[in-house]
């Protein structure tokens, strides 16, 4: 199946600093990308849709100047968090959705931020 | 997208097969089944989905009921590394519907 990346696999960042994480397509042109992201014991919460060319739309609760995405190519999509705080510590997971053909979602092998 | 509902937890006997149920009685009559599974610290791996045919792959096989109200996924000989999180999504399968939205899931223990 198609193939989406994601790096870093694990970071470590201290509070107060920016990181950023990248998710790319493979295999295939990815129109659209979404970003999640997971505490533990917890099923995966959807942040922002990211479109190529154009601004990212972001789920109730998720503040855009704090989780800054960009969709600059239609194989690359980047998620920055600003200011990161220990309560950011989660799972990371990104998605892409292959636009030239079965519309299917293929999903990143996720980042492990951890803010100290 | 319609809601599910799925157990909690399930465990299965290594070699013996894997049913996993799935409510989705809201369904609409243009939304999928989708079935995904995660692996601790692994991001979630396509398994199979269907409108309202039975489906079958190398994976598994995912037998819709006749009104779509319910489904389940079987894994036919369960291993130790089907041990992960199954989620059912119902979605609708065009440009606008792709966001795929996770409930709980169920949580699959394979034991020796």
């Amino acid at each position: 199946g198609a193939v989406v990346s994601q790096h870093p696999s694990r970071v470590i960042c201290k509070s107060g600093t920016s990181v950023k994480i990248e998710c790319r397509s493979l295999d295939f042109q990815a129109t659209t990308m979404f970003w999640y992201r997971q505490f533990p014991k917890q099923s995966l919460m959807l942040m922002a849709t990211s479109n190529e060319g154009s601004k990212a739309t972001y789920e109730q609760g998720v503040e855009k100047d704090k989780f800054l995405i960009n969709h600059a190519s239609l194989t690359l999509s980047t998620l920055t968090v600003t200011s990161a705080h220990p309560e950011d510590s989660s799972f990371y997971i990104c998605s892409a959705r292959d636009g030239g053909g079965s519309l299917e979602q293929y999903f990143g092998p996720g980042t492990r931020l951890t803010v100290t | 997208d319609a809601k599910t509902t799925q157990p909690t937890s399930m465990d299965c006997a290594e070699g013996r097969a894997a049913n996993l149920p799935c409510n989705h009685s809201t369904i609409s009559g243009n939304e999928y089944v989708y079935w995904y599974r995660q692996i601790h610290s692994q991001g979630p791996q396509y398994i199979i989905h269907g409108l309202k045919n039975n489906e079958t792959n190398e994976m598994a096989s995912l037998i819709i009921t006749e009104d779509r109200k319910s489904s389940t996924l079987i894994l036919p000989h369960a291993t130790l590394r089907d041990t992960a999180v199954y989620y059912c999504i119902v979605r609708v399968n065009n440009n606008a519907g792709n966001m795929l939205t996770f409930g709980g899931g169920t949580r699959l223990m394979v034991k020796p």
